[in-house]
């Protein structure tokens, strides 16, 4: 059974970088079978795709995202991790870091972290 | 950029009753939508992709169709453990969209 869990700070000030780590267990995210991704929910809202990667480090950010959005792999971990510059509270949300299997399904997910943008 | 919208934002339904969530897309997602169900302090759990094919697991009472641009999700008997906020999400281009979110909720 594949898991993942989120790990960061809670709490990033404005202008900052956030930076969150996925770590993978029950799989490899060496096996080139799927890809991996970042979603997140702003508090009481809709979920936003961020990005994906791929085990060989290609990646695919969201437009409206881009860039600000950095997505890396560390296959020697199992741990792929996000990066989001100049934050602001419209950041402020919870992050999730996901499996991508076939096209562009979310299948396995973790169980999300609060990141909170404050001064 | 695909923009997903589902209607209503709210649905008020009895238990045993019949729900029917929808789903629009701003161009055609061809058959590569999804649905996924999220209940408060919780990750969203995939149900159904490929418009109308049910993930592992799921109970037979969860049913997606359509293709194009219009899908519906309806879920025939609602169980209580069933009451819950849905998302569709489009796989079509490799850049993903959700919707906005159904609540369904107890009437």
């Amino acid at each position: 059974q594949v898991q993942l869990q989120e790990s960061g700070p809670g709490l990033v000030k404005p202008s900052q970088t956030l930076s969150l780590t996925c770590t993978v267990s029950g799989g490899s995210i060496s096996s080139g079978d799927y890809y991996w991704s970042w979603i997140r929910q702003p508090p009481g809202k809709g979920l936003e795709w961020i990005g994906y990667i791929y085990y060989s480090g290609s990646t695919y950010y969201n437009p409206s995202l881009k860039s600000r959005v950095t997505i890396s792999v560390d296959t020697s971990k199992n741990q792929f991790s996000l990066k989001l510059s100049s934050v602001t509270a419209a950041d402020t949300a919870v992050y999730y870091c996901a499996r991508v299997v076939g096209l562009g399904l979310f299948d396995y997910w973790g169980q999300g972290t609060l990141v909170t943008v404050s001064s | 950029e695909i923009v997903m919208t589902q209607s209503p934002a709210t649905l008020s339904v009895s238990p045993g009753e019949r729900a029917t969530l929808s789903c629009r897309a701003s161009q055609s997602v061809s058959s590569n939508l999804a649905w996924y169900q999220q209940k408060p302090g919780q990750a969203p759990r995939l149900l159904i992709y490929g418009a109308s094919t049910r993930a592992t697991g799921i109970p037979a009472r969860f049913s997606g169709s359509g293709s194009g641009t219009e899908f519906t999700l309806t879920i025939s008997s609602l169980q209580s453990e069933d009451f819950a906020v849905y998302y569709c999400q489009q796989y079509n281009n490799w850049s993903y969209t959700f919707g906005q979110g159904t609540k369904l909720e107890i009437k």
